[in-house]
């Protein structure tokens, strides 16, 4: 079974420019997740979908960040203007909603120059 | 607020050894997550643990939760090289649906 899919692995991005990560949640998974970690504030939850509709983005930090899941297979995490201190690793996680666990993805490091 | 801490941080410990991570939270929840995470790589689920008392056993792993307490713990029984690797806690905060992670402790055994 493919587990869950993030793109791009890496990216190297100059400050101000955008940058989107991409996600495919484990087919038939109806909660999907965007995690951040990073050194000084560890796994921070930045906004989360039940059935493709945003339920809480509290967890975004600006309104650089914004997130969109136009179907059950696919889920993007924009950041416009980038900046230095985004760099970090960002996890998609998924869960079915009769399963508490929720599943990571192999996570994109981003680094802001 | 909720909040996850876990103890110790770091832990460096030879093979052969017993120890336990704890993790403490700070607001009522029934469920409690262990993950692990290799450097570099994603996060694996261990293991759920889903009411007080509830224990759960994978090769030399056992956790348990107490949630009157708010503490789970992480026991390794005869630490092998290969278990190094940072261990996380997380808690369920709003309905299974957010997870509040600890710190993380990063396990090192040495031969």
């Amino acid at each position: 079974d493919a587990g869950v899919i993030q793109s791009p692995r890496h990216e190297v991005t100059e400050m101000g420019q955008e940058v989107t990560l991409r996600c495919k949640p484990i087919s038939g998974h109806d909660y999907l997740f965007w995690y951040r970690q990073t050194m000084m504030r560890g796994l921070e939850l930045l906004i989360y979908f039940n059935n493709n509709v945003p339920i809480d983005d509290s967890g975004m930090p600006e309104d650089r960040f914004s997130a969109k899941m136009p179907n059950a297979s696919f889920s993007t995490l924009k950041i416009q203007p980038s900046e230095p201190r985004d760099s970090a690793v960002y996890f998609c996680a998924s869960r079915r909603s009769s399963v508490y666990e929720q599943y990571f993805g192999p996570g994109t490091r981003l680094t802001v120059t | 607020e909720l909040k996850v801490e876990q103890n110790p941080l770091f832990l460096s410990m030879q093979e052969g050894k017993n120890y336990t991570i704890y993790c403490n939270y700070s607001t009522t929840s029934d469920r409690l997550y262990w993950y692990r995470q290799d450097p570099g790589k994603s996060l694996e689920s261990l293991f759920v643990l889903l009411s007080n008392g509830a224990v759960k056993q994978e090769g030399r792993l056992m956790a348990s939760l107490d949630t009157k307490a708010r503490l789970s713990t992480l026991h390794i029984t005869a630490a092998v090289h290969d278990l190094s690797a940072t261990y996380f806690c997380a808690v369920d905060h709003g309905g299974a649906q957010k997870l509040v992670f600890g710190q993380g402790t990063r396990l090192t055994i040495n031969p």
